[in-house]
C-alpha cells in the first residue's frame, strides 16, 4: 500500500528565498508530524497535527517556519527567508492516532547555499 | 515531563557478537516506547514498540528490547550482529495519552566490525 510521500526529495535554494515542502500522509491517518535531522544530529521535532485540534507548534525553531495541514490530509512546511542553518533533511511522519506507530516518509533534503 | 536518553552516541561491535544499545527514559505516566532504525540514505523504519503489554518485545531483524520499569530502561539487544545492522538507532518515548507529542533520543550509531 502507499506510504507517506514527500516532495521534493531534494531542494537546493539560495539564502533568503522561501521554500515549501510537501507531505502526503497515509490515507486515514489523523496524526501528522514534521521533524528535521541536521547532519550528525538526532531528530528534532518541529510540529504535530492531530485531527482538528490546534497544532502543537512548540518545536518550530523560529517564526520563519510555519506549517499547514489542509483538509486533514496533505501538509506543507514553509520556511521563509531561508538561512544556511536550515539545511537539513526534513522528515514527515503520520500515524493512525496520536499515540500510534509513526510511519515516516523518505524526507526532503534541503540545502541552503 | 518526558525525556529519553540514549547513553552512547556510537557503539562498535564485531560481526557475530551481541549488540546492546542503551536507552533510559523519564515519564510521569506509563509510556509507549519505540525503537527506530535509519540506514544510510534511507527513511526511518520501526524496529519494535512497547505499549504496556509484554515487557519483552521482539522486533524485526532479530532485535528485541525489554521494558524495565524499575530501571526506567528500554535497551535494544540482538544476540549476533550482522554487517547489515550498521545504522543509526533512535529510542522514542511517548506518554500514553494520544494528544502528546513524542520525544526522540539523539540516536546511537552502530558500527559493525568485520
Amino acid at each position: 500500500g502507499a506510504g507517506v510521500s514527500q516532495s521534493p526529495s531534494n531542494k537546493v535554494t539560495e539564502k533568503g528565498k522561501d521554500v515549501e515542502l510537501r507531505c502526503d500522509p497515509i490515507s486515514g491517518h489523523t496524526a501528522l508530524y514534521w521533524y528535521r535531522q541536521s547532519l550528525g544530529q538526532g531528530l528534532e521535532f518541529l510540529i504535530y497535527f492531530q485531527g482538528n485540534s490546534a497544532p502543537d507548534k512548540s518545536g518550530l525553531p523560529s517564526d520563519r517556519f510555519s506549517a499547514e495541514r489542509t483538509g486533514g490530509s496533505v501538509s506543507t512546511l514553509t520556511i521563509q527567508r531561508t538561512q544556511q542553518e536550515d539545511s537539513a533533511v526534513y522528515l514527515c511522519a503520520s500515524s493512525l492516532g496520536g499515540g500510534d506507530t509513526q510511519y515516516f516518509g523518505p524526507g526532503t533534503r534541503l540545502t541552503v547555499l | 515531563a518526558q525525556s529519553v536518553t540514549q547513553l552512547d552516541s556510537h557503539v562498535s561491535v564485531s560481526e557475530g557478537t551481541p549488540v546492546l544499545l542503551r536507552c533510559n527514559y523519564s515519564s510521569s505516566y506509563s509510556p509507549s516506547l519505540f525503537w527506530y532504525v535509519q540506514h544510510p540514505n534511507k527513511g526511518l523504519q520501526l524496529l519494535l514498540k512497547y505499549t504496556s503489554a509484554a515487557t519483552l518485545v521482539k522486533g524485526i531483524n532479530g532485535f528485541e528490547a525489554e521494558f524495565k520499569k524499575s530501571e526506567t530502561s528500554f535497551h535494544l539487544t540482538k544476540p549476533s550482529a550482522h554487517m547489515s545492522d550498521a545504522a543509526e538507532y533512535f529510542c522514542v518515548v511517548r506518554r500514553v495519552n494520544r494528544d502528546d507529542k513524542i520525544i526522540f533520543g539523539k540516536g546511537t550509531r552502530l558500527h559493525i566490525l568485520p
